[in-house]
């Protein structure tokens, strides 16, 4: 099983700062199989980027995803309120696995 | 516009029977793989089953192969989960998602509660 570990647990940070959420697979992505979904409470996760760096339909371009091998990198250029969130990640070059999630709070 | 809704979740006791639907508009269900994907509070999400296009062949996570039995209907466009002999730590929110023509999941629902507790 490939094992994603994301950091920081919680991210702490004023709309308009940029955010950088960390996610690391215990052993590699194939071909960056690897997405990132926004959870907000009681509402359905929503796809942000597919193929490690791929912005799905509609989500604005300050949400960027890099990265390849193992360590991968999703970007919040400048916060907006409505961006305050879970974050996680989901590698679906093997059996699926996601992240435990990265909690993204109003400082 | 592409929505799914789930239902069917609720309080079981150890070793009953839940069945969770997931009733899928604005795409046609027979062309997309399907799965099943579930969360405790605070945790992160596991993968629980899937079903691919036009329904023809099923996978399991280990965890639950054997218990669960997932399904679709294409009458009604409504993707299933027989879940039986449910366990305490089958207790989640379980979420219906879409694949996209890689397997990441480009719409999901919201999610249905099931607790199981004696």
């Amino acid at each position: 099983e490939n094992v994603l570990t994301q950091s920081p647990g919680t991210l702490s940070l004023s709309p308009g700062e940029r955010a950088t959420l960390s996610c690391r697979a215990s052993q590699d992505v194939r071909s960056n199989l690897l997405a990132w979904y926004q959870q907000k409470p009681g509402q359905a996760p929503r796809l942000l980027i597919y193929g490690a760096s791929s912005r799905a339909t509609g989500i604005p371009d300050r949400f960027s995803g890099s990265g390849s091998g193992t360590d991968f990198t999703l970007t919040i250029s400048r916060l907006e309120p409505e961006d305050f969130a879970v974050y996680s990640c989901h590698q679906y070059a093997t059996t699926h696995t996601f992240g435990q999630g990265t909690r993204l709070e109003i400082k | 516009e592409v929505q799914l809704l789930e239902s069917g979740g609720g309080l079981v006791q150890p070793g009953e029977s839940l069945r969770l639907s997931c009733a899928a508009s604005g795409f046609t269900l027979n062309n997309f793989a399907m799965s099943w994907v579930r969360q405790i509070s605070g945790k992160r999400m596991e993968w629980v089953s899937a079903i691919t296009a036009g329904a023809s062949i099923a996978y399991y996570a280990d965890s639950v192969r054997g218990r669960f039995t997932i399904s679709s209907d294409n009458s009604k466009n409504t993707l299933y989960l027989q879940m039986n002999n449910l366990r305490a730590d089958d207790a989640a929110i379980y979420y219906c998602a879409r694949e996209a023509s890689h397997p990441y999941f480009d719409y999901w629902g919201q999610g249905v509660l099931v607790t199981v507790s004696s």
